[in-house]
């Protein structure tokens, strides 16, 4: 089945250093991507909406100059926390649909950052 | 989207069925529901989704009431692997897939 791979897994990075996190469709192309971020025992939050060749859509309250995004590629979007600070210490999460699926999303396993 | 409504726990014996039960009673014609859940510290997993018959995969059944105003998750033997936060989530298909979750249920499956 369809399979969405993230990179890295977990990451520890030190206050106002830049962490840049993968997102890959393996077996299909995505021409949108969507990055959630989850806070503990809290549900998951969309940030952002990923689009290849254009610009990403922010939800209200996401800093886009904190939180860039990148879809340069059909099966590649990034995400990169500038300045991280202990704040953005999160499970950061991106998903892809299929076009030629079930109109499912499909869920990468996720990105634990933590900022020291 | 319609807003949905679960509740935040249940508990299941292993190897008997786990019904999670889901209200949607705003739901429109043109929504489906949809069915994610979310094992620890992982990313969600699709399960199932519907319009207003009722579904089956190798994973799950989808019950949906004939008004669709709520719907029922079944899992007919619940194992412990299945322990994990379960997502009902209404939304238009096409309303460029974006997914929103509410809280969802915590299922815990006990040995």
């Amino acid at each position: 089945g369809a399979v969405v791979s993230q990179h890295p897994s977990w990451v520890i990075c030190k206050s106002g250093t830049s962490v840049k996190i993968e997102c890959r469709s393996l077996d299909f192309q995505a021409t949108t991507m969507f990055w959630y971020r989850q806070f503990p025992k809290q549900s998951l939050m969309l940030m952002a909406t990923s689009n290849e060749g254009s610009k990403a859509t922010y939800e209200q309250g996401v800093e886009k100059d904190k939180f860039l995004i990148n879809h340069a590629s059909l099966t590649l979007s990034t995400l990169t926390v500038t300045s991280a600070h202990p704040e953005d210490s999160s499970f950061y999460i991106c998903s892809a649909r299929d076009p030629t699926g079930i109109q499912a999303l499909h869920f990468g396993n996720g990105t634990r950052l933590t900022v020291t | 989207d319609a807003k949905t409504t679960q509740p935040p726990s249940m508990d299941c014996a292993e190897g008997r069925a786990a019904n999670l039960p889901c209200n949607h009673s705003t739901i429109s014609g043109n929504e489906y529901v949809y069915w994610y859940r979310q094992i620890h510290s992982q990313g969600p997993q699709y399960i199932i989704h519907g319009l207003k018959n009722n579904e089956t995969n190798e994973m799950a059944s989808l019950i949906i009431t004939e008004d669709r105003k709520s719907s029922t998750l079944i899992l007919p033997h619940a194992t412990l692997r299945d322990t994990a936060v379960y997502y009902c989530i209404v939304r238009v298909e096409t309303s460029g897939s974006r997914l929103t979750f509410g809280e969802g249920t915590q299922l815990t499956v006990n040995p």
